[in-house]
């Protein structure tokens, strides 16, 4: 079983601010099989990339993923006050699907 | 557009049964798998259970396994998951996903939340 592990826990930065959350996995992810979620309170996740690098359908461009075998980065250019909320990775290579335990990312 | 509504959630005592419908639309449904995710309350995410467009390959998280079973419909368009023996900690919002054509889970639902409580 791959385990990801997300960090930080919790990144407190401003609107206009870059930001980077990390995403390490216990062993290599197959084909980069990498995603990342954005989930706000109340509301399912969307997907912003897959794929470890593709962004999906109207994720904007200061959406970025980065990284292959079993480190992966999203960074986020410019903070939007929309970007503030949870921040999943995933790995759908290989049996069990896992999820990282989030990065919260609130304003400072 | 693509829409999964889900249903079958509610109150079920500890030991009982359950089994959630995921009603999809928007896209050719016999072409595409799909997954079974939930959280719990104030938690992260937690990978469930998958199926293949066709029905003919299932994975489970390994924690589940043998109580839950996944399951699609392609004629009437419609994942299921059925859940037997609930405890407390399968109490959580149930989302279904479907998967673009590189195996990503792109389109989620709204979710159906599931309490497991005497």
């Amino acid at each position: 079983e791959i385990v990801l592990t997300q960090s930080p826990g919790t990144l407190s930065l401003s609107p206009g601010e870059r930001a980077t959350l990390s995403c390490r996995a216990s062993q290599s992810v197959s084909s980069s099989y990498l995603a990342w979620y954005q989930q706000k309170p109340g509301q399912a996740p969307r997907l912003l990339i897959y794929g470890a690098t593709s962004r999906a359908t109207g994720i904007p461009d200061r959406f970025s993923g980065s990284g292959s075998g079993t480190d992966f980065t999203l960074t986020i250019s410019r903070l939007e006050p929309e970007d503030f909320a949870v921040y999943y990775c995933q790995q759908y290579g290989s049996s069990p699907y896992s999820f990282g335990q989030g990065t919260k990312l609130e304003i400072k | 557009q693509v829409q999964l509504v889900e249903s079958g959630g509610g109150v079920v005592q500890p030991g009982g049964s359950l089994r959630l419908s995921c009603a999809a639309s928007g896209f050719t449904f016999s072409s595409y798998g799909m997954h079974w995710v939930r959280q719990a309350p104030g938690k992260g995410l937690e990978w469930v259970a998958f199926i293949q467009y066709d029905g003919n390959k299932k994975y489970y998280a390994d924690s589940l396994k043998g109580r839950f079973t996944i399951s699609r419909d392609n004629s009437r368009n419609t994942l299921y998951l059925q859940m037997n023996s609930l405890r407390a900690e399968d109490t959580a919002v149930y989302y279904c996903a479907k998967v673009n054509i590189v195996a990503a889970p792109d389109y989620w639902g709204q979710g159906t939340l599931v309490t497991v409580s005497s």
